[in-house]
């Protein structure tokens, strides 16, 4: 079985400033990894992935992730925040022989004016 | 255009008497999920299927129920077994095999009292 910690429930950050949101996993076989947003009283919204290939990968909204094998690590970053970018982040995780997903507990973006 | 339709938004009932839930999706997906999601919780899943007239109980499937009889339809049902029903639930759909990421509905708020 796989499982996902996101080290970090809340994380606030001033407008213009980076961030990162830490994202670490656990399996014994390849995964598939993710990171959606969710905006309040809303369904989640694929960000970014990574399937396999190149370790760093862009997304929607400025975003971009870093895939470490050996640190089993999927953080997120964004050079520099935006308002509109208060939201709650989850990472996922989907094995590559298996159909479903596991999830963190989500991090609590929110950008400071 | 495509997605997961949920319905309705919000949901109000009383204690004792079951309610269903709907969704529904027409992208063709094989998989479908449901998820409940409580604050600081992150997501946990209720109920899954791979295929029509089949599905698999979550982590949390006791006080629920669900069907499968079209591929495009995954209604749940939240009994009056279930203990807390008050929370947040999305349904979710993904393509199987492969490293294919879920599609996420809007979700519906149910609150019993």
């Amino acid at each position: 079985a796989q499982s996902v910690t996101q080290l970090d429930s809340q994380v606030p950050v001033f407008e213009e400033a980076p961030v990162e949101l830490r994202c670490n996993y656990s399996s014994s076989v390849s995964v598939y990894l993710f990171w959606y947003v969710q905006y309040p009283n809303q369904g989640l919204q694929l960000l970014l992935k990574y399937l396999s290939g190149s370790t760093l990968v862009k997304g929607i909204n400025g975003f971009e992730a870093e895939f470490n094998k050996s640190q089993t690590s999927f953080h997120l970053r964004k050079p520099s925040v935006h308002i509109s970018d208060t939201a709650e982040y989850f990472c996922a995780v989907r094995s590559n022989t298996g159909n479903q997903f596991y999830f963190g507990t989500g991090t609590s973006l929110t950008v400071i004016p | 255009d495509g997605g997961i339709t949920q319905s309705p938004k919000y949901l109000f009932r009383k204690e004792g008497q079951n309610v269903t839930l709907s969704c529904e999706q027409n992208l063709n997906h094989d998989a479908m999920y449901w998820y409940r999601q409580d604050p600081g919780q992150g997501l946990r899943l209720i109920y899954y299927s791979q295929i029509v007239n089949d599905f698999q109980k979550g982590d949390i499937a006791e006080g629920y129920s669900v069907s499968r009889e079209k591929k495009e339809s995954f209604p749940l049902t939240v009994t009056s077994a279930q203990k807390n029903p008050t929370a947040f639930y999305l349904c979710a759909s993904s393509i199987l095999p492969g490293p294919y990421e879920q599609y996420f509905g809007p979700g519906t708020r149910l609150t019993v009292t």
